[in-house]
């Protein structure tokens, strides 16, 4: 089973910053927070990734609470193009990692 | 750089046959994970390979095999087929020590 929690869908206005929550309340010393996305009918992206602090990159910033409980994607200038199922997952770093996903965030970017 | 390929892209099954899907991993990527994405949901873990080993496996019953190749490249194979099976089976692969993993477009079983 799927060790977090998401809205099963938001909206947001195209040009805004869109900021998808997610709760990982059982989450491990060890485990890391990963995002993908899935446009539709192509296989999951990586976004980003964090393990306590925040982190941002080309596509997005991901903002962990303090306790790493829970945490935030922003992606900052939603595009019609990040229309997509956004998937949060906690998982090991390296070794024998799986990838268990839930049934995430449709976002639906509106113009 | 051609990414993770995987083919066929689309594939019609009768129901008990056996089926062979292929998934050429993202150059100089050596671990091949197999996941399959029933309609409507989040993709679910099969299994993984690393130095042509199966490492770790899901929640998947027997006639569900793999392979990996020397050149790291990977089979899976479903064996028995059930219209259940039907969905979309993606590969993604991922260096071993490394964070993100790279899916492929997959492939789409259809079982009639």
């Amino acid at each position: 089973d799927a060790k977090t929690t998401q809205p099963p869908s938001m909206d947001c206005a195209e040009g805004r910053a869109a900021n998808l929550p997610c709760n990982h309340s059982t989450i491990s010393g060890n485990e890391y927070v990963y995002w993908y996305r899935q446009i539709h009918s192509q296989g999951p992206q990586y976004i980003i990734h964090g393990l306590k602090n925040n982190e941002t990159n080309e596509m997005a910033s991901l903002i962990i609470t303090e306790d790493r409980k829970s945490s935030t994607l922003i992606l900052p200038h939603a595009t019609l193009r990040d229309t997509a199922v956004y998937y949060c997952i906690v998982s090991i770093i390296q070794g024998a990692q799986k990838l268990v996903f839930g049934q995430g965030t449709r976002l639906t970017i509106n113009p | 750089d051609a990414g993770v390929t995987q083919s066929p892209t689309h594939l019609i099954k009768t129901r008990g046959q056996q089926v062979t899907l292929r998934c050429s991993p993202k150059s100089g990527h050596d671990t091949v994970s197999w996941y399959q994405q029933a309609l409507g949901q989040g993709p679910q873990f099969i299994f993984q390979y690393y130095e042509e080993e199966e490492r770790q496996r899901g929640n998947f019953p027997d006639r569900f095999s793999g392979h990996q190749f020397p050149n790291y490249s990977s089979e899976l194979n479903v064996n028995a087929l059930l219209l259940g099976d039907s969905a979309l089976y993606l590969c993604a692969s991922s260096l071993e020590g490394f964070t993100e993993a790279f899916f492929g477009q997959g492939t789409r079983l259809t079982v009639v």
